[in-house]
């Protein structure tokens, strides 16, 4: 299967600093998705980017398909983004049973 | 509102008692899958079923079972716990394999 590796796995900013997260893929994938895990351990999807640049707030998404990678921008961080960031893919190559989810970053948000 | 439903949120267990943690969607989606999450691990699929009828292992299934009789029920099957079992344990579903995926509260299941 792919390989997914995240970076940083470990990030603490002060609120309103900017945050650049990034996903690598062993091999090409489709349906890119990034999720948030908030403290309470829910699971929300935030993105699903198999391609290009979506925004949402002050949370956008990049990605280079081509070149295996996809990068998650927040800016202005709250407090409230705290928790863990996952980006998960496809293998684009046939036979995938689902996502392949990457090991996580973890982002702390001081006040 | 369109969500997919877990239950129970918490349980506490003994080695070797079966025990059933539900799953339903609302969202007629086709695609369903279970995941387990461990410190340091991220998470791992255990089964994922693509429609009616249809399951497959993921990359854990050992000591599980799963059945979609229903499209909208995905239960997932412990027939005999153990303690390497303790895990968070997330539902989730998506239109078809690969569409944007929806996932449950989480269950977070403790075998002594």
């Amino acid at each position: 299967g792919i390989q997914v590796e995240q970076s940083p796995p470990d990030l603490i900013l002060q609120e309103g600093a900017n945050s650049t997260l990034r996903c690598n893929f062993s091999d090409s994938v489709n349906n890119l998705q990034w999720f948030h895990q908030n403290p309470w351990g829910q699971l929300i999807n935030l993105f699903y980017i198999p391609s290009g640049t979506k925004q949402n707030g002050r949370l956008s998404a990049t990605t280079v398909a081509t070149e295996r990678y996809s990068l998650l921008y927040i800016s202005s961080s709250q407090t409230t983004d705290s928790g863990v960031y996952f980006c998960a893919g496809m293998y684009s190559g046939g036979g995938a049973d689902g996502l392949t989810f990457g090991k996580g970053t973890h982002l702390i948000i001081q006040p | 509102e369109a969500q997919v439903t877990q239950n129970p949120r918490y349980l506490i267990t003994v080695t070797g008692k079966k025990l059933t943690v539900t799953c339903s969607q609302n969202m007629n989606h086709e695609y369903m899958s279970w995941y387990r999450q461990d410190p340091g691990l991220g998470l791992r699929q255990i089964y994922y079923s693509m429609n009616v009828e249809v399951t497959d292992k993921g990359d854990v299934p050992e000591g599980y079972k799963v059945s979609r009789k229903e499209k909208r029920n995905f239960p997932l099957i412990l027939e005999s716990p153990s303690p390497n079992q303790t895990s968070l344990y997330f539902c989730a579903s998506s239109l078809k394999i690969g569409s944007p995926l929806h996932f449950g509260n989480g269950t977070r299941l403790t075998v002594t």
